[in-house]
């Protein structure tokens, strides 16, 4: 299974763009790479996922490098309500089980 | 309304006692999961069931055990044999589409304290 390295900790200000990086150096070919956010005492909720290249929707964009050893989740102009923790998932989606929460990245916006 | 339910959301139960989590989804999802989370810690995977009647163990299986009898349910036991049990419990569920399985549905969770 894929490892996943996320910063601990982020801070940011309203409005502002905010970018989280998740490494995962040792991804397998058919491994895809989704984001979850979780507020406290909440299970987490699904943000975005991935395979390679771009992909947008309507809360976030997630980049993913050629090499695809790493990624990056993009929440545009944050409120406060986004202060939450986010985790980055490498998953083999043809095994259920085949997956690895890291130990997440907490964000924090400030006024 | 569709989604996942824990049952309950709080639970407290004395050393060595066996305790059974409840999770039911009425989305039709295929595969149901089981997570657990300390605190300001990831969730690590307990088991998962892709189909009924059958479920493999995750990462921390130990002290364990699970069934899935119906398509809508997989409750989770807690045996006497887990050595440090108060957590918080997460149950999931992920549709089976197009070859893959798609995102984990989570329910509100179980916070388990064992006294």
């Amino acid at each position: 299974l894929a490892k996943t390295t996320q910063p601990i900790s982020m801070d940011s200000y309203e409005g502002q763009e905010v970018n989280i990086t998740c490494s995962h150096n040792n991804i397998a070919t058919n491994d895809y790479i989704t984001w979850y956010q979780q507020f406290p005492s909440q299970g987490p909720r699904f943000i975005i996922q991935g395979y390679k290249t771009k992909v947008t929707n309507e809360v976030a964009s997630l980049f993913i490098p050629a090499d695809r050893k790493s990624s990056t989740l993009s929440l545009p102009r944050v409120s406060l309500s986004d202060t939450a923790v986010y985790y980055c998932l490498v998953a083999f989606l043809t095994n259920a089980g085949k997956s690895t929460f890291g130990d997440g990245t907490t964000l924090t916006v400030k006024p | 309304d569709g989604g996942i339910t824990q049952s309950p959301k709080y639970l407290f139960r004395k050393e060595g006692q066996n305790v059974t989590l409840s999770c039911e989804q009425n989305l039709n999802h295929d595969a149901m999961y089981w997570y657990r989370q300390d605190p300001g810690q990831g969730l690590r995977l307990i088991y998962y069931s892709q189909i009924v009647n059958d479920f493999q163990k995750g990462d921390i299986a130990e002290g364990y055990s699970v069934s899935r009898e119906k398509k809508e349910s997989f409750p989770l036991t807690v045996t006497s044999a887990q050595k440090n049990p108060t957590a918080f419990y997460l149950c999931a569920s992920s549709i089976y589409r197009d070859g893959a399985y798609n995102e984990q549905f989570f329910g509100p969770g179980t916070r388990l304290t064992v006294l």
